[in-house]
């Protein structure tokens, strides 16, 4: 099984509008870390957010926010008043547990903010 | 705001040569790895360094590859031998602490490598 699951290949999103990408993950250790990055068309991989497992609060930062929903083993990034800018690959990532650093990253959503 | 940097930004070799990658971490922090990219793939994970040693690597890191920190600021990874498949960006990576607590970890630009 997947451990990082993005389901969408691809999103469009209307500048100044919000859009949610979707992650799932899977599990059984009761501490991991979650972390979304972005990845523009020059490769430079940028932290975006992270979330602990043990955190109350869906993190945020800036424009974005992390939509953590724990039973479901969700961690969705929202975007919110989306910039053409902001158009590249976004890749989730876990890392799972206390016996290791790794972190194990989805396939990626391009997203594609249009005027 | 202080960043992880890589060189070369882009190295071209033919297959059977051996590769230096260099990184600097960003100052303070303790944990380092590397990462590759294959194009259009997804990013793996291929070695995680603390203390001056290996702390964890994948199975992509075999024997050809070897990483180290030779002055307490560049952390170099050397593949020996290049093949055409390890055509790849590679990233490097620090962070201040590890484990599920590690909060932010921080990625270079990358050095794309490309094997003839």
């Amino acid at each position: 099984a997947q451990k990082i699951t993005q389901t969408q290949p691809g999103m469009f999103v209307q500048e100044k509008e919000a859009v949610t990408l979707d992650c799932t993950y899977d599990t059984s250790d009761q501490s991991y870390g979650l972390f979304w990055y972005k990845q523009p068309s020059s490769g430079e991989m940028i932290f975006l957010i992270y979330q602990g497992s043990y955190d109350e609060q869906n993190a945020t930062e800036g424009r974005y926010s992390l939509n953590f929903q724990k039973a479901r083993k969700s961690a969705n990034l929202v975007i919110s008043a989306s910039q053409l800018g902001d158009s590249a690959m976004y890749f989730c990532a876990m890392r799972e547990g206390y016996n290791t650093d790794k972190l194990i990253f989805g396939t990626g959503t391009r997203l594609q903010v249009f005027p | 705001e202080p960043e992880v940097t890589q060189t070369p930004s882009h190295q071209v070799t033919q297959m059977g040569q051996e590769v230096i990658l260099r990184c600097v971490p960003i100052s303070n922090h303790l944990y380092f790895y590397w990462y590759r990219q294959i194009l259009g793939q997804k990013v793996e994970f291929l070695v995680s360094f603390y203390n001056n040693e290996i702390s964890e690597k994948s199975e992509i890191f075999d024997d050809q590859f070897s990483v180290e920190r030779p002055d307490g600021s560049n952390f170099t990874l050397k593949i020996r031998s290049t093949k055409l498949e390890d055509s790849a960006m590679y990233f490097c990576a620090s962070s201040l602490a590890g484990g599920p607590s590690t909060g932010e970890l921080f990625f270079g630009e990358g050095s794309r490598l490309t094997v003839l």
